[in-house]
């Protein structure tokens, strides 16, 4: 069956470092992929998005790109701030009736 | 532009009673996704609504139980409460099929 697998946590970067969290994925057809950030105490928000090979998504400075060849969709930062302090999850839609997310990854920032 | 709401914020229940969580979509939204997030982990697919039709379910026994009414808000509603039903539970819609879903904050169950 379709399914997610993300890099398991906590991570912990010092403020300004570089963050790369992995996600890969199992799916038929040709899924959606999704990077949703919890915060705590909160709901998830969409990050970014994309829906075919080789799309890049982007947001606040993350970025992702959907690549079909490694069936990944790994999650990136240049450089992280305090306030990027959460839980990140890739999810997918495809041809079942529902999103699959990943099982989140804690991210930690420290000043 | 309103967001996905759901009520109540909170709610706290006894072993064997039954819990009703709402839902209301985003405007022109007609697909209503439940998860439930147990302390810790991560999501769990629940239930699909599109069209006021369920179109899928997750792996929860059939005292979870919900449905979409015709202005697409919907209810979730679990008897026979346990304990292990504590958790956060997360609503969300999409415009259809594919398409990217937006979050509730969520309904923080507590049984007791």
């Amino acid at each position: 069956g379709d399914s997610v697998t993300q890099m398991e946590g906590p991570v912990t970067l010092s403020e300004e470092a570089f963050l790369t969290i992995n996600c890969t994925y199992t799916a038929t057809g040709y899924p959606s992929l999704f990077w949703y950030v919890q915060y705590p105490g909160e709901g998830l928000q969409l990050l970014l998005k994309a829906t075919k090979a080789d799309d890049k998504g982007s947001n606040k400075g993350f970025e992702a790109t959907y690549r079909k060849e490694t069936t990944s969709f790994h999650l990136e930062k240049g450089s992280v701030q305090v306030s990027d302090s959460a839980v990140y999850f890739c999810a997918l839609t495809s041809g079942t009736y529902k999103y699959i997310f990943g099982t989140g990854t804690r991210l930690k920032v420290l000043a | 532009e309103a967001g996905v709401t759901q009520s109540p914020t909170h709610l706290i229940k006894t072993r064997g009673q039954q819990a009703t969580l709402r839902c209301s979509p985003i405007s022109g939204h007609t697909s209503v996704y439940w998860y439930q997030q147990a302390l810790g982990l991560g999501l769990q697919f629940l239930l699909w609504y599109d069209e006021g039709e369920e179109r899928n379910r997750g792996n929860f026994p059939p005292r979870f139980s919900g449905r979409q009414f015709p202005n697409y808000s919907s209810e979730l509603n679990v008897n026979a409460l346990e304990l292990e039903d504590s958790a956060l539970y997360l609503c969300a819609s999409s415009q259809e099929f594919k398409t990217e879903a937006f979050f509730g904050q969520g309904t923080r169950l507590t049984v007791v």
